[in-house]
């Protein structure tokens, strides 16, 4: 069936560093994709989204681009900052159901 | 704020009981989705209803139904609960059943259950 399998955190970052977290996916037809955040205390909010194959989505210098190819979105960011800090979840819909991943809990210390 | 609102926040209660969980989508948003959230689970799609009807199953137990008003708000229910219940339950809303619409969640309702 339909999946989404999410790199498991916890990931611990200083400021300015890479982010990397791998994303890659199952599925049938030509889903969606999203990486949401949680902040502490929050509900999720949409970080990104790429609707078809090939779409980089980019928000506040984070970008994942849909590739096919691989079934797989992973998140990047070129340098992180401790507001980054949170839970960020990769998501799917295929029209009629939703995935998400497991999350990955990201700390970026000073 | 996402302008989806949950009720309560936080609920407490015992096994076998039965609770009703409250969501108020975003204004013109006619698509309402429940999820679980769970430590061990993760975050899990439970049911999807757009304008009144149900339109999508996910892992939602026999025992948790849920329904869509007239006004567009939505109830979970959540019978004969079990320790395994808790949970932090979310609502939310997309404006219609196109796959790549962001869904914008609420706050989550925190249910314990002793």
């Amino acid at each position: 069936g339909d999946s989404v399998t999410q790199m498991e955190g916890p990931v611990t970052l200083s400021e300015e560093a890479f982010l990397t977290i791998n994303c890659t996916y199952t599925a049938t037809g030509y889903p969606s994709l999203f990486w949401y955040v949680q902040y502490p205390g929050e509900g999720l909010q949409l970080l990104l989204k790429a609707t078809k194959a090939d779409d980089k989505g980019s928000n506040k210098g984070f970008e994942a681009t849909y590739r096919k190819e691989t079934t797989s979105f992973h998140l990047e960011k070129g340098s992180v900052q401790v507001s980054d800090s949170a839970v960020y979840f990769c998501a799917l819909n295929t029209g009629n159901q939703f995935y998400f991943g497991t999350g990955t809990s990201l700390t970026v210390i000073p | 704020d996402s302008g989806v609102t949950q009720t309560p926040k936080h609920l407490i209660t015992a096994t076998g009981q039965r609770v009703t969980l409250r969501c108020s989508p975003r204004s013109g948003d006619l698509s309402v989705y429940w999820y679980q959230q769970s430590l061990d689970q993760g975050l899990q799609f439970l049911i999807q209803y757009y304008n009144g009807e149900e339109r999508a199953k996910g892992n939602i137990l026999e025992r948790f139904s849920a329904q869509q008003f007239p006004d567009l708000h939505s109830e979970l229910n959540l019978s004969s609960l079990e320790l395994g219940d808790s949970a932090l339950y979310f609502c939310a809303s997309s404006v219609d059943l196109l796959s790549y619409n962001e869904q914008f969640f609420g706050p989550g309702t925190r249910l314990t259950v002793l």
